[in-house]
Parts: C-alpha cells; structure tokens; sequence
C-alpha cells in the first residue's frame, strides 16, 4: 500500500510564477491536510479537503492560496503570483474517515528565487 | 485559540532517557499526538493520547494530564537515529475532521 505521494518534492519559482503542488492520498483514505512548514518552526495548518469539498479553509490565507480535491485525481495546492515569503516545505497528509492518525507525505520544498 | 508549548532543544547521550514536555492553552480538543521528523523528512506519527494516562509504545512512551493541560513524550533507551525533531500535537473540538495544531517541536540531539 503505498504512502501519500507528493511532487514535485522541490520546485523552484521565480516571484510573480504560480507554484502546483500535488497530493496523492494514501489509498481508502478520503481526507486530506495541507501544512505548510517555515524552517525550524512547527507545521502549520493550511486547508483540510474531502472528496469535492473544501471543509476548513482557516489557515489559508485570503489571497493568491487556493486548494481542491476533484473527484479523480490528486489534491492540489495552488499559489499565484508567489512570493519570497512563500518559500517553505508544503506537507500533504491523508487519514481515514473516523480516524485520528495522519499520514505525511514526503513534502514539497518551495523556493521562491 | 489554541497553542503548544515545547522546550525548543533536548541533548542527551546513547542509552539515556529523555523526557518531552508538551504544555497547552486550548478551550478543548480529543487528544494529543506526537509526531517525530527527521532532517529534511516527513513527520511520521509516534503515538497518541485520547485518554489521561501513559501509552506505551517500544522505547517510546507518552502521557496525557487533561487537569494539568500537560503531556510529555518518553524517550528510552537512546539511539543516535532519534537524532530529530519531535512535535506535539492537538486536535481542537470545534474543528471539523482532524485538523491538528502543532507545537513548535523539540529538536533532541543524541551524542555517542
């Protein structure tokens, strides 16, 4: 059973670029997490999204942030116009329904040039 | 609102024990998890605490004082691959599903 994929596991953009990141869940798990982590600091919560639905967005910022999670395919964390500021490992994790336990993905590292 | 708190570096030697303490100001969440990331890694779960009480899991232990609004994690028997950083964690009541809050982590070193 493979674990919660994600890629690209580094990507780099230039200030103005949009940044994708994709998220595959672990297989049978329907929801999902995004946290983003600033160097030596805790992971802070972003979106959490099941199947089509956006679920709780509190931790997204207002502007230039947007996620989804389409009925087929993986989830996506999109970032327009990045800037510096962004740069930061974005974690993707999965659990099951009625579950307590998350499971991370490997993480993309951002770097906003 | 909600927030944890972590000492920010442990440093102990191989075959010692070390203690993680987690303190919280939260209005209620179901339980505290302990997450463990290695350098450039992905936080793995370690274990989790629904109930007040000690969880043992191998060398790894946690507990859970909802009185004390206080947890710890238990590091025994010290290798130099728990070389990481360790997080505690909470999930709020209020929130839907099982967005959880983060502590700052605890970066533990372990000398030979």
């Amino acid at each position: 059973n493979a674990g919660v994929m994600q890629n690209p596991r580094h990507l780099v953009r230039r200030r103005g670029q949009e940044a994708r990141l994709r998220c595959s869940p672990m297989k049978g798990h329907s929801h999902v997490y995004w946290y983003r982590q600033l160097p030596e600091e805790g992971l802070k919560f972003m979106v959490y999204l099941q199947k089509e639905n956006i679920i709780d967005e509190s931790g997204m910022p207002k502007e230039r942030f947007s996620a989804e999670f389409p009925k087929e395919g993986p989830s996506i964390l999109r970032i327009q116009q990045v800037v510096r500021g962004d740069s930061a490992a974005y974690f993707c994790a999965s659990s099951q329904q009625g579950q307590e336990t998350q499971y991370f993905g490997p993480g993309t590292r951002l770097l906003v040039l | 609102g909600q927030s944890l708190e972590q000492p920010s570096e442990v440093t102990a030697v191989e075959g010692a024990i070390v203690q993680i303490n987690c303190t919280y100001q939260t209005s209620g969440f179901y339980g505290l998890s302990w997450y463990q990331q290695h350098d450039g890694g992905a936080p793995t779960f370690l274990s989790y605490n629904g109930l007040d009480g000690l969880e043992e899991t191998g060398r790894f232990s946690s507990f859970l004082s909802r009185s004390d609004s206080y947890g710890y994690l238990l590091l025994q028997e010290l290798q130099m691959k728990d070389s990481a950083s360790y997080f505690c964690a909470a999930r709020p009541f209020k929130a839907a599903g099982n967005k959880l809050t983060f502590g700052g982590g605890t970066r533990v070193l372990v000398k030979p």
